[in-house]
């Protein structure tokens, strides 16, 4: 079974701070993709990335960086200098080739203080 | 280009009575996947239609029923509601129902309170 782990409940930072989310997920495939959104109050959910299974090239998005080891079956985001816009909500999700749905974790709430 | 669409924004029903959530992908997109999220938790997988049929069902009673139209557009149904289905239901859309890559984009989502 599909199983997606964010143990990390709430975090708060002051702005500026760099900030690592956590995301551990467990599957039986071997081709599989993992996913990041962000919820904002109003919410809606954003995509902010998609990695493949058979890709563990890590990526940078401006301030955004995400770190998939495989070995250790994580994704973990980290938020550099961070905003108080980036408050928010951001789930880890996982689909394999052979669901149509994506399984969530239970979130992280991420407050910046100003 | 619009995003994906839903209505009503915000709903209160008593128990026992049925919803309808309404769903618009964004043009082009075939598939579109409703979402049950409850209060604190992260969204949990109801229903997955692609070109008209579906394709996807997750761990939910048979109160919960859906269907989609020639024009992608989706309806999601509730029917004897209780208490536990407060809660925001999404809407997502994609361009394929294939288990490959391809991003679902969410909608605002319905705010369902049931009393």
């Amino acid at each position: 079974a599909q199983k997606v782990t964010q143990a990390q409940t709430e975090i708060s930072v002051v702005e500026k701070e760099d900030v690592t989310l956590d995301c551990v997920y467990e599957t039986r495939d071997t081709t599989y993709y993992l996913f990041w959104y962000k919820q904002p109050p109003s919410g809606e959910l954003v995509f902010l990335i998609r990695r493949n299974s058979f890709d563990e090239q890590n990526e940078i998005s401006g301030r955004y960086s995400w770190n998939f080891q495989k070995s250790t079956s994580s994704f973990n985001f980290t938020i550099t200098a961070s905003q108080v816009v980036d408050s928010a909500v951001y789930f880890c999700a996982l689909r394999d080739t052979g669901r149509r749905a994506l399984t969530f974790g239970s979130g992280t709430r991420l407050q910046v203080q100003p | 280009d619009a995003g994906v669409t839903q209505s009503p924004t915000h709903l209160i029903k008593t128990r026992g009575q049925q919803v309808t959530l309404r769903c618009s992908p964004i043009s082009g997109h075939k598939s579109v996947s409703w979402y049950q999220q409850v209060l604190g938790q992260g969204p949990q997988f109801i229903f997955q239609y692609y070109e008209k049929e579906e394709r996807g069902r997750g761990n939910f009673p048979d109160r919960f029923s859906a269907r989609q139209f020639p024009n992608y557009s989706s309806e999601l149904n509730v029917n004897a509601l209780l208490l536990g289905d407060s809660a925001l239901y999404l809407c997502a859309s994609s361009l394929s129902r294939s288990g490959g890559p391809d991003e679902q984009f969410f909608g605002p989502g319905t705010r369902l309170t049931v009393l």
